[in-house]
């Protein structure tokens, strides 16, 4: 049992190019969200989905799109990187109520 | 606004010395108040979930207790082992069942 899977775990972009982080979950879970973390920081929600086909901005969304085509998947697509957009971006999933998340491990992005 | 904040931002201690940390939040509607543990380079591991005032919970050295403004996290004897950051975050009654976290406290055990 995987949990939930984060790709790339590193990556630098330049400023100005995009890219799409991928999150995966095998618990059939269908709460999915995105945070961002910067250093000594708390997580600031990104996007979250309570189903396929379902998606809504959290606290942090400019820069960033999500899509939610299958239960399974909860790609962040990130257009023309910024500086700013430096940061560990964490994704989890939950059954929903009273469930903690389950977190992956992260993807560590630098934008220079 | 949801907010949450914990305190102190950094704790040492040494190996066998209690100690507590702190978890204030404002929300309207509070459903469920979260621990994380989060180690180094890893993503947050869920400890606790609390529901109502007076509740509290344990695992190994860890207690977490909440009242209706704060909750904490007490560490017994901590060994070495229990260095991490730890995080809070509650859970109002908004739709999508979504985490507020606070700043975290980064906890270092001293043998």
């Amino acid at each position: 049992n995987a949990g939930v899977t984060q790709t790339p775990k590193f990556r630098i972009l330049k400023i100005g190019q995009s890219m799409t982080l991928q999150c995966t979950q095998d618990m059939n879970h269908n709460y999915m969200y995105w945070y961002r973390q910067d250093p000594g920081m708390g997580l600031k929600l990104i996007y979250y989905s309570v189903g396929a086909g379902i998606t809504d901005k959290g606290e942090v969304p400019n820069g960033y799109n999500v899509s939610r085509s299958t239960t399974e998947d909860f790609p962040l697509r990130l257009e023309l990187a910024a500086p700013s957009q430096t940061s560990v971006y964490f994704c989890a999933s939950s059954l929903g109520g009273y469930d903690g998340y389950t977190f992956g491990s992260g993807t560590r992005l630098t934008v220079v | 606004e949801d907010q949450v904040t914990q305190s102190p931002e950094a704790l040492r201690l040494q190996e066998g010395e209690s100690s507590s940390l702190n978890c204030s939040y404002t929300v309207s509607g509070l459903r469920g108040l979260f621990w994380y543990r989060q180690d180094p380079g890893k993503g947050p591991e869920f400890l606790f979930t609390l529901y109502s005032a007076g509740e509290e919970k344990e695992k190994e050295r860890l207690k977490a207790t909440l009242t209706k403004k704060e909750s904490f996290l007490h560490i017994t004897a901590p060994k070495p082992e229990d260095s991490a950051t730890y995080l809070c975050a509650v859970q109002a009654g908004a739709a999508g069942n979504k985490l507020t976290f606070g700043g975290g406290t980064r906890v270092l055990v001293k043998p």
